[in-house]
């Protein structure tokens, strides 16, 4: 059973524009949960960490919240760029050490076209 | 600058055939692992590593094995490659809290 679900599946925006990505979890405990970026063909690349209740954070035109007794996670990007164009993928660590295990959602595709 | 290399960046095997998929890391991480990527899912564990020498199965370890003979080494190898493994894998080193950097990736193709 998946226990990372990600919407939407896939977005397009124009150039400018602002979007908002959705990640939804199940997994207990949650100890963090991060954004990863993937281009096409490219390995992940972290975008930011959440790891306490009601975490908010920020990383130039992305923004991040995390709500755990919702188990709900948002990414929010600002004046959205061509090279946003990507795989956006939401992982929920189960445990604070590398003891812990990794869940991955499917992620979500944004195009963003001019 | 701290890193996870992958090689090869892709390959063609042919069923039945022996493939073995190298990672290399220079972050001094003791934790390494393998996953794989299926389109429109996320990736799954393979095998993992705590220390040189020592690998564990993750997940999806079946047809499958792993070697980490040094700590910045882990290589997965596939003894007889199947069509179901044709999948992107990835490789990740970590610390012991959340800090994980993934390679860039190998794309393999079994015919």
């Amino acid at each position: 059973k998946t226990q990372v679900e990600q919407s939407p599946q896939s977005l397009v925006v124009r150039q400018g524009e602002n979007c908002v990505l959705q990640c939804n979890y199940s997994v207990t405990p949650d100890n963090h949960l991060r954004w990863f970026k993937q281009d096409t063909g490219k390995g992940l690349v972290s975008l930011t960490v959440l790891v306490h209740e009601n975490d908010k954070t920020s990383n130039g035109r992305y923004s991040a919240t995390l709500d755990k007794d919702a188990k709900h996670s948002t990414l929010h990007i600002t004046a959205t760029l061509l090279d946003d164009t990507a795989t956006y993928i939401c992982v929920v660590g189960d445990r604070g050490s590398a003891l812990g295990r990794l869940h991955f959602g499917a992620g979500t595709q944004l195009i963003v076209i001019p | 600058e701290a890193a996870v290399t992958q090689s090869p960046r892709s390959k063609v095997a042919v069923t039945g055939g022996k493939v073995t998929l190298s990672c290399h890391q220079t972050n001094n991480h003791d934790y390494m692992y393998w996953y794989r990527q299926d389109t429109g899912h996320g990736l799954r564990l393979i095998h993992y590593s705590y220390v040189a020498d020592s690998t564990e199965k993750g997940d999806i370890p079946d047809g499958y094995k792993a070697s980490r003979p040094s700590q910045e080494n882990f290589s997965l190898i596939l003894e007889l490659a199947s069509l179901s493994q044709t999948a992107v894998y990835f490789c990740a080193s970590s610390d012991m809290g959340t800090d994980y950097t993934f390679g860039s990736g190998t794309r393999l193709l079994v015919i």
